[in-house]
């Protein structure tokens, strides 16, 4: 299976709060796991990404958290900012696949002032 | 500045007509790939090419077509097939010889067929 399940489809968060992403995948052979924020009218970029032998990745406010026995995988935002307001992709890739990027559905997250 | 350059940011074609999207990378990327966007469905792979001359389809490649002359270019084509041509389209290139190479996306070209 190459799907990867993204939840929710849209996040309301108060400015200072926490933002909660969730994925989920299936195909094992997934190995790198990337997370990319899209601002309206622009490109994904990349945001922050995890190995599956690391259970926790944090850069500044952003931290991934890995289960790997659950096959699951989430994005955290601390300390929601309004200019985090964007559509977060979760992704994952298998070393056999020729680079491809298998994407989730997104989250748009609107963080209010 | 390197990067990737799309055009044009938007599109307008009527029904039954093909239609070629631009898409030129300066970063000396290998790897090139074509996703579309729809609303609650995330990025669909359409094509990509990890070297030039050569390209594989990806998920969703039915109604498209591609070629790869030129390291730097990657032109996309929607066919009169494609049954639903109006999306968001997005190239992206990486490294693509390592798996945690990341995709660098342009901003993207919106086609609306009526």
């Amino acid at each position: 299976q190459q799907q990867v399940k993204q939840s929710p489809q849209s996040l309301i968060v108060q400015k200072g709060g926490i933002s909660i992403i969730n994925c989920a995948y299936e195909n094992t052979a997934f190995d790198y796991f990337p997370w990319y924020q899209q601002f309206p009218g622009k490109g994904p970029a990349l945001l922050i990404a995890i190995r599956p032998d690391v259970s926790e990745k944090k850069e500044g406010r952003f931290t991934i958290s890995f289960n790997k026995s659950a096959k699951q995988f989430s994005l955290h935002i601390m300390d929601s900012q309004p200019g985090d307001s964007a559509t977060y992709f979760c992704a994952a890739r298998s070393y056999n696949q020729g680079g491809k990027l298998i994407f989730g559905q997104g989250t748009e997250l609107s963080v209010k002032p | 500045d390197g990067g990737i350059t799309q055009s044009p940011k938007y599109l307008f074609r009527k029904e039954g007509q093909n239609v070629t999207l631009s898409c030129e990378q300066n970063l000396n990327h290998d790897a090139m790939y074509w996703y579309r966007q729809d609303p609650g469905q995330g990025l669909r792979l359409i094509y990509y090419s990890q070297i030039v001359n050569d390209f594989q389809k990806g998920d969703i490649a039915e109604g498209y077509s591609v070629s790869r002359e030129k390291k730097e270019s990657f032109p996309l084509t929607v066919t009169s097939a494609q049954k639903n041509p109006t999306a968001f389209y997005l190239c992206a290139s990486s490294i693509g010889d390592r798996v945690e190479s990341p995709l660098h996306f342009g901003n993207g070209t919106r086609l609306t067929v009526t």
